[in-house]
């Protein structure tokens, strides 16, 4: 019963290669982001989607795909990896008129 | 955009005591502020939220007040627990479409027994 689940939990690849992670919401939630979490914990949002569609596209690499092929589902698609994209992927959800978020527990990607 | 800052970045407090983390926001638009608890290996977790129509709000031992004129708010947790050992975050959004919120910069608490 995870209202927000996210796979993998850890996912360690080389430079230069390309990885997907994978989002689902079983909450009813209208609105999904991704946000990437550093070394110091900084939470920085990268992408916000609203029934399938982008709203929010944080100035993030185009190497960064989101895709919702579904308002339950926001997956991140990752070109080309680099060494700085090491740090901890966070997916969450919110309903539009609750601002609240309900983060999932994280994806550990290490770039080697 | 939003800029959220929070202070102290680390907090330690004897169990029982109270602990207090303080958060500014720069955008007067914003108008929602939650807190996040976030645990060793897990995802961050609503803790308390207030809004920019309400000044405090309280639930069992923790509370979280609002000077909008200021433009900050806190978060206070009485009579800590070792259990409330975790980073703490504060954020800000202002509503608009995708309800993106901007947090601080987090808060190590650590409650020794």
């Amino acid at each position: 019963d995870t209202a927000v689940s996210q796979t993998p939990k850890y996912l360690v690849t080389q430079m230069g290669n390309d990885k997907s992670i994978k989002c689902e919401q079983n909450l009813g939630h209208d609105t999904m982001y991704w946000y990437k979490q550093d070394s110091k914990k900084f939470l920085k949002i990268m992408f916000s989607y609203n029934n399938k569609e982008l709203i929010i596209n944080e100035t993030v690499p185009n190497r960064f795909s989101p895709k919702s092929p579904d308002k339950a589902h926001l997956n991140l698609h990752i070109n080309s990896l680099e060494l700085g994209d090491s740090a901890v992927y966070f997916c969450a959800s919110s309903h539009n008129r609750v601002k609240g978020y309900t983060f999932g527990s994280g994806t550990r990607l290490t770039v080697v | 955009g939003e800029n959220v800052e929070q202070h102290p970045s680390t907090l330690s407090v004897q169990e029982g005591d109270s602990a207090v983390i303080k958060c500014t926001y720069s955008d007067s638009a914003s108008n929602y502020f939650p807190w996040y608890k976030q645990e060793l290996g897990k995802g961050p977790q609503l803790i308390i939220d207030i809004r920019s129509n309400v000044g405090e709000k309280k639930d069992q031992r923790i509370a979280v007040t609002l000077n909008k004129t200021a433009k900050h708010f806190s978060l206070h947790i009485t009579e800590t627990q070792p259990e409330d050992s975790a980073v703490y975050f504060c954020a800000a959004s202002m509503g608009a479409a995708g309800n993106k919120l901007t947090f601080g910069g987090g808060t190590r608490v650590l409650v020794k027994p």
